[in-house]
């Protein structure tokens, strides 16, 4: 049974860096099949794929265009998990942010995790 | 502004059927089987309802079933129950290798 477990802050200051990890159980980063994403959800922007990785003999990466410029989204083989950066934050950003495991056989999100509320105040 | 159309709201008595549709346009939806439906209780992350149109991954009550139309996609929930009522979007994989979202469906069990 696949699980995904999400940690980091639930607070961040305006101009700072959003930080989540997501930790992987019963598949692998690597896995050929799957594209780890991260996708937000706020009453004004509803639900937002921000991006993904995923690995084809070497990793790639894609980005939504509203947020290209600040994001990054890592693997780490070594913990099984990947993670997400935003940086330069403002209070536009607070939404609950999930990961999810992207099934490239279903071209579907089959796997999310719990969700983290970040609030971006000072 | 999502890129998916969907009504804001819908609603039905039990034991009813609901449809809640989904547009896009010929060179997505129409182009492609890559439509995707999520139910998401209050509170609660989404889950996979529907995958590639029309297809329910294993668990999910035959009540519900997916179709397509030129470049609208429709989510039909038969049978309709009280555990049921929930959000319910639709999602895309589009040919620039990024995912979309509709806006979401408030389904009301009357």
């Amino acid at each position: 049974q696949v699980q995904l477990q999400q940690s980091g802050p639930g607070l961040v200051k305006p101009s700072q860096i959003l930080s989540l990890t997501c930790a992987i159980s019963g598949d692998s980063v690597s896995s050929n099949s799957a594209a780890w994403s991260w996708i937000r959800q706020s009453p004004s922007r509803g639900l937002e794929w921000l991006g993904r990785t995923y690995y084809r003999s070497r990793w790639y990466d894609d980005y939504a265009v509203s947020v290209k410029s600040r994001i990054t989204i890592n693997p780490d083989t070594s913990k099984n998990q990947f993670s997400l950066q935003l940086n330069s934050v403002t209070p536009d950003d607070t939404a609950v942010y999930y990961c999810a495991r992207y099934s490239t056989n279903w071209y579907a999100f089959d796997i999310w995790g719990q969700g983290t509320m970040v609030t971006v105040s000072s | 502004q999502s890129a998916l159309t969907q009504p804001p709201s819908v609603s039905g008595s039990p034991g009813q059927s609901v449809t809640i549709s989904c547009t896009g346009t010929s060179s997505d939806i129409g182009s492609y089987n890559r439509v995707s439906w999520y139910q998401q209780p209050p509170g609660t992350a989404p889950k996979l309802m529907i995958y590639e149109v029309s297809t329910r991954p294993s668990g999910v009550p035959d009540r519900f079933s997916g179709s397509k139309s030129g470049s609208t996609a429709s989510l039909t929930i038969s049978g309709l129950q009280a555990e049921d009522e929930a959000d319910y979007y639709c999602a895309l994989y589009t040919s620039s290798s990024t995912s979309v979202f509709g806006g979401g469906t408030k389904l009301t069990v009357l």
